[in-house]
């Protein structure tokens, strides 16, 4: 499956546009692209799921350029309340795995 | 409608004993995962059931065991807990097999499970 490299920890300020970068040079060609959000004590949930070029929904958007090696998850406007952590990872066709990395901790400061 | 709900949300046990924990899924879901996440670690995979039926295991040693119910519900079971089985197991569920690639998973909020 892809293995992902995403920053450990990001920094931001309600009110800001949040660019949190993957990259995944061994993607595969039946990998999708998954973004999961994790607060203390919960679960994981899922954010937005894309292939390629650009995927959004109501909270989020995913870029991922044509050679599919890197996406970035884009959060308009932050707020306190999307301090979390964020997961990258492949999801591919015929695994039921689901790889998770460290993600990234991101703090959203008023 | 209800989520993906565990039980218990808490247990401490000791070493050697066993432990059973309990996931029901989302209604009308029929494939469920099971997850492990140590604390400052993502969730690592240890099983995924659909339709009653092992369809992946990760990288766990035999005392860990799984299995589903005719109403999808899953148990996961470990047996002499050591200290390091000390976590929060998660469980996940989706609509159908989760070997599709682009298959959602809905978690629930885990079981932490500390091991003295």
């Amino acid at each position: 499956l892809a293995k992902t490299t995403q920053p450990i920890s990001m920094d931001s300020y309600e009110g800001q546009e949040v660019n949190i970068t993957c990259s995944h040079n061994n993607i595969a060609t039946n990998d999708y692209i998954t973004w999961y959000q994790q607060f203390p004590s919960q679960g994981p949930r899922f954010i937005i799921q894309g292939y390629k070029t650009k995927v959004t929904n109501e909270v989020a958007s995913l870029f991922i350029p044509a050679d599919r090696k890197s996406s970035t998850l884009s959060l308009p406007r932050v707020s306190l309340s999307d301090t979390a952590v964020y997961y990258c990872l492949g999801a591919r066709l015929g695994y039921s795995t689901l790889t998770f990395g460290k993600g990234t901790m991101l703090l959203v400061s008023p | 409608d209800a989520g993906v709900t565990q039980s218990p949300t808490h247990l401490i046990k000791t070493r050697g004993q066993h432990v059973t924990l309990r996931c029901s899924p989302i209604s009308g879901h029929k494939s469920v995962s099971w997850y492990q996440q140590v604390l400052g670690q993502g969730p690592q995979f240890i099983f995924q059931y659909y339709e009653k039926e092992e369809r992946g295991r990760g990288n766990f040693p035999d005392r860990f065991s799984a299995r589903q119910f005719p109403n999808y519900s899953s148990e996961l079971n470990v047996n002499a807990l050591l200290l390091g089985d000390s976590a929060l197991y998660l469980c996940a569920s989706s609509l159908d097999w989760a070997g599709q690639g682009n298959e959602k998973l809905f978690f629930g909020s885990g079981t932490q499970l500390s091991v003295l």
